[in-house]
């Protein structure tokens, strides 16, 4: 079945600084690939997505990029804020409506003020 | 975008006993998913369930244990039965709508 790599686990960076987060997948018929940010206490909220037929995609501050050769996939968060803080989740799925989602470990993003 | 009332929303229970947790979608969806999320872990899928035909389990996880039910297109339960401590964590259900997944709040359990 898929298998989600995620690192690193835990992640400190000065605000203004950009963030990587990478996640590696098994399942070379994963299609789509989500991020997920979970704030304490909360339920995790989609805050960028790709698709296999795209290498990038960028949604102000946060940028996602996919190698479907290598399996592997890259949340990049620049100008981190106090605000980014939080556990992120990768995940891989292969595809809408009726596929399960299988995550990654999840890191721990702290951005120090 | 889904809204999901998942309830309740933590509890406290004897070992030996079940839980019943409740999700309710604000529309109609294929398919609900369970997760478990273990104090610092990431999600881990414990059933897929779809209205008309029995859950679909995930290695680890038996449906003796964590019996769903899904009697309409906006509704499931999955019950924690015979609980352990090691059953301590929180439960969340999540839909898929335009191609997004949503969460309920989580149900946060406590096995004492």
């Amino acid at each position: 079945g898929e298998n989600v790599e995620q690192h690193p686990s835990t992640l400190s960076v000065q605000e203004g600084d950009s963030a990587v987060i990478k996640c590696t997948y098994s399942d070379s018929a994963s299609n789509y690939f989500p991020w997920y940010k979970q704030e304490l206490g909360k339920r995790p909220q989609l805050i960028i997505d790709i698709r296999s037929n795209v290498g990038e995609k960028k949604d102000q501050r946060i940028a996602v990029t996919l190698n479907k050769t290598a399996k592997h996939f890259s949340l990049h968060i620049t100008e981190t804020q106090p605000e980014d803080s939080a556990v992120y989740f990768c995940a891989a799925s292969r595809g809408s409506g009726t596929y399960k989602y299988i995550f990654g470990t999840g890191t721990r993003l702290k951005v120090l003020a | 975008s889904a809204v999901i009332s998942q309830k309740p929303s933590r509890d406290i229970c004897q070992r030996g006993t079940s839980l019943t947790i409740q999700c309710q979608v604000d529309s109609q969806v294929t398919m609900m998913f369970w997760y478990r999320q273990q104090p610092g872990q990431s999600l881990t899928l414990i059933a897929t369930a779809n209205q008309g035909s029995e859950a679909t389990y995930e290695s680890g996880f038996v449906i003796d244990k964590f019996p769903i039910s899904r009697p309409n297109l906006t509704f499931s339960t999955l019950t924690v039965s015979n609980m352990s401590p090691e059953d301590s964590s929180i439960y969340l259900c999540s839909v898929e709508q335009y191609t997004e997944a949503f969460f309920g709040q989580g149900t946060r359990l406590t096995v004492v």
